[in-house]
C-alpha cells in the first residue's frame, strides 16, 4: 500500500499526559500537512513541512504542540500536557507540491479523559 | 480573513440528483477541492477545479466560478453509499498550499 499511513489510529490518554503521533506520507511527496478535525467540522490546518523544513504553524498550535519531520520522510506530532480540548481527529496529508491534491491518512483519534 | 460556507446538511432520495453549494472568500486562492468523508474515516479526493467551468467525473461533477467565489458539487444517480460528509476546501498558493475547509455538508440519501 503506497498511501499515507498514521499510527496509532486511536489514542486514549489522561489529562496532563504527553502523546506522540506518527505520519508516513507517500514516498515521493515533498509536502506534509497536519490538520485537526472535531466532530461536525471540517479539518483545520495546523502546520506543514516542505521536506524537513517546517514552514508554517497555525495559531491553533500552542506551545504544547510540536511537530518534526527529521529526514524529510515521516513526521511526528507531539502534544505535551494534554487537555480535554485536545480531543479530536488528527489528520496527516501529503502532496507532491503546493499545487497538487493532498492525500489524507486515516487519522489518529485522540480522546483525553 | 478566510471564509468557506456550505450548507450543514442535505437530504436526497436514491436515484435523484443533488447539488451541494460552496461559497468562499479567501486571499491567494489557487483552486477548489471537494472531498468525501464517511463517518470516522479520512477525507477522500473527489475533484479539483482551478479554472472556471464544469469538470465531470462519472456520477460526480464540480463547477467553479472564480469571479463569484462559488462552486458546487453535483451528484447524479444517488446511491445509498453516497451518504457522507462533503467537504469544500480552498487551496491557498500563497500560504504553502494549505487547504481551508468548510464545515462540511452532511448528505443523507434515503431509499
Amino acid at each position: 500500500d503506497t498511501g499515507v499511513s498514521q499510527d496509532p489510529r486511536h489514542k486514549i490518554t489522561k489529562r496532563g499526559q504527553n502523546v506522540t503521533f506518527r505520519c508516513d506520507p507517500i514516498s515521493e511527496h515533498n509536502r506534509l500537512y497536519w490538520y485537526r478535525q472535531t466532530l461536525g467540522q471540517g479539518p483545520e490546518f495546523l502546520t506543514y513541512f516542505q521536506n524537513e523544513a517546517q514552514l508554517e504553524k497555525s495559531r491553533l498550535l500552542s506551545d504544547r504542540f510540536s511537530a518534526e519531520r527529521p529526514k524529510g520522510s515521516f513526521s511526528t506530532l507531539e502534544i505535551q500536557r494534554t487537555e480535554q480540548g485536545d480531543s479530536a481527529m488528527y489528520l496527516c496529508a501529503s502532496s507532491l507540491d503546493s499545487y497538487n491534491e493532498q492525500f489524507f491518512g486515516p487519522g489518529t483519534r485522540l480522546t483525553v479523559l | 480573513g478566510q471564509n468557506i460556507d456550505q450548507p450543514t446538511e442535505m437530504t436526497a432520495t436514491e436515484g435523484a440528483i443533488v447539488q451541494i453549494n460552496c461559497t468562499y472568500q479567501t486571499s491567494g486562492f489557487n483552486g477548489l477541492f471537494w472531498y468525501q468523508q464517511h463517518a470516522g474515516e479520512a477525507p477522500t479526493f473527489l475533484s479539483y477545479n482551478v479554472l472556471d467551468g464544469l469538470e465531470e467525473k462519472g456520477r460526480f461533477s464540480s463547477f467553479l466560478s472564480r469571479s463569484k467565489g462559488y462552486s458546487y458539487l453535483l451528484l447524479k444517480e444517488l446511491q445509498m453509499k453516497d451518504s457522507a460528509s462533503y467537504l469544500c476546501a480552498a487551496l491557498l498558493y500563497n500560504q504553502g498550499g494549505k487547504l481551508i475547509f468548510g464545515q462540511g455538508t452532511e448528505l443523507s440519501v434515503k431509499p
